[in-house]
């Protein structure tokens, strides 16, 4: 069974502040995908990274996939209230079949 | 473009009946996901089908959970018999190829058991 761990499981910062969520697994993955949430809503895919060593900016946001493809980081520099929201991880075996999702990073954002 | 549709958004059912969920992949998308996500917990893979298939099924209960693919119309996940302990909310996701390295989610179906 592969499992995914998520870091930090809440995280309250102010406005501007740089913060890094980890997302860590003993398994290899074909890929490992980011996913923000909000509330009554379903994830909605920000980022895919497939290459070990991979790493992808999406304005603020920087993505990075680890060596081994075992692990994964998400960094936001300069937060925004904008950027409130759950985060999810997760890794898409070689099967090609599913997911496994991390647990999710709730990030507060304040004013 | 629309997105992956679920409906109902909401849907409450008294133990014991029975609870359809229904899900519209994106045009174009062969490839159809089932995720449960509990209160307070990470999504739970359940099902993976293609039209008419089950591929995968390994996430789903063994008894009063099944889903179907038709040639025609929505992916639906059933549920016989519902109990308190089914009430969560059910996401669809839909790809267009097996392996797609991203997932396009549905909106949710929040089903409540009384």
């Amino acid at each position: 069974t592969q499992l995914l761990e998520q870091s930090p499981q809440f995280l309250s910062i102010q406005e501007g502040e740089n913060l890094t969520v980890y997302c860590n697994s003993s398994s290899v993955f074909s890929s490992l995908q980011w996913y923000r949430q909000e509330p009554g809503e379903g994830p909605v895919l920000l980022v895919t990274v497939v290459t070990g060593g991979e790493v992808k900016k999406l304005k603020r946001l920087t993505f990075q996939f680890g060596d081994a493809r075992k692990d994964s980081s998400l960094h936001i520099t300069a937060a925004q209230p904008g950027d409130t929201g759950l985060y999810l991880c997760a890794g898409e075996g070689n099967a090609g079949n599913m997911l496994t999702f991390g647990g999710g990073t709730r990030l507060m954002v304040k004013p | 473009n629309a997105g992956v549709m679920q409906n109902p958004r909401h849907l409450v059912r008294r133990r014991g009946q029975e609870a359809r969920l229904r899900c519209s992949p994106m045009k174009g998308h062969s490839h159809v996901y089932w995720y449960r996500q509990l209160p307070e917990e990470g999504l739970k893979f359940m099902v993976y089908l293609q039209k008419e298939n089950i591929i995968d099924e390994s996430g789903m209960p063994k008894e009063r959970f099944s889903a179907e693919f038709p040639k025609e119309g929505p992916s639906i996940l059933r549920i016989q018999q519902v109990v308190r302990g089914d009430s969560a909310a059910y996401f669809c996701a839909s790809s267009p190829t097996q392996n797609n390295y991203g997932y396009t989610f549905g909106s949710g179906t929040r089903l409540t058991v009384v």
